[in-house]
């Protein structure tokens, strides 16, 4: 069973720079798993953040990218503000009509 | 605007059944795949079940293979998970979810609210 990984916690200071990954149990994230990202605050239904890769959606700022580095998935977030902290998570298609979520990172800005 | 209303979570007893439904209104349900995910308390997201458009195609998380059902019906809008043999470890809230229709592998554009349900004897 294919595991998608994420960093449990992270933390940034606020105005900094933080890069969040997601990656795979057993070989690498490329474009083809068309990575996505989620940002969620507690009690409150996730939010669309990236998807295919490095795509922004509607009304998400640019300080939210998307990216491959290396052999993983990267969401990088500049100049981090404190409405930032939340968790995060990435979603990657497996194919054959099935995805897999990260287990999401819990971002603080301190 | 798109619109994704879940409703029929609730509490039910371990090894019983349970039919979530999710109306859509505000696009052309019949032209989109729509998906299942749930979120456990304190936990995270977990892909459950997708349907494609015209329902010739259904999808399932493997644990929930052989237990959940999915379907649509096109001409009420509205998209259904059937759940059987309920565990303590399907407790969480259920949320239905929007493929975007334009770029390929791009599941969950739109989301509903979701509807908890509980798993408790």
């Amino acid at each position: 069973q294919t595991v998608v990984t994420q960093e449990p916690s992270f933390s940034v200071s606020p105005g900094g720079t933080v890069t969040l990954t997601c990656g795979l149990s057993s070989g690498s994230v490329s474009t083809r798993y068309y990575p996505s990202w989620y940002q969620q605050t507690p009690g409150q239904t996730p939010r669309t953040l990236i998807y295919n890769t490095d795509t922004r959606s509607s009304g998400v700022p640019d300080r939210f990218s998307g990216s491959i580095l290396g052999n993983k998935a990267a969401l990088t977030i500049t100049g981090a503000q404190a409405d930032d902290e939340s968790d995060y998570y990435c979603v990657l298609f497996m194919g054959g009509g099935t995805w897999v979520f990260g287990g999401g990172t819990k971002l603080t800005v301190l | 605007e798109v619109q994704l209303v879940e409703s029929g979570g609730g509490l039910v007893q371990p090894g019983g059944s349970l039919r979530l439904s999710c109306a859509a209104s505000g696009f052309t349900f019949s032209n989109y795949a729509m998906h299942w995910v749930r979120q456990a308390p304190g936990k995270g997201l977990e892909y459950v079940s997708a349907i494609t458009s015209n329902s010739d195609n259904t999808y399932y998380a493997n644990s929930v293979k052989g237990r959940f059902t999915v379907s649509r019906d096109n001409s009420r809008n509205t998209l259904y998970l059937q759940m059987g043999r309920l565990r303590a470890e399907d407790m969480a809230v259920y949320y239905c979810a929007r493929e975007d229709g334009r770029t390929y592998g791009y599941a969950y554009a739109f989301w509903g609210q979701g509807t908890l349900v509980t798993v408790s004897s």
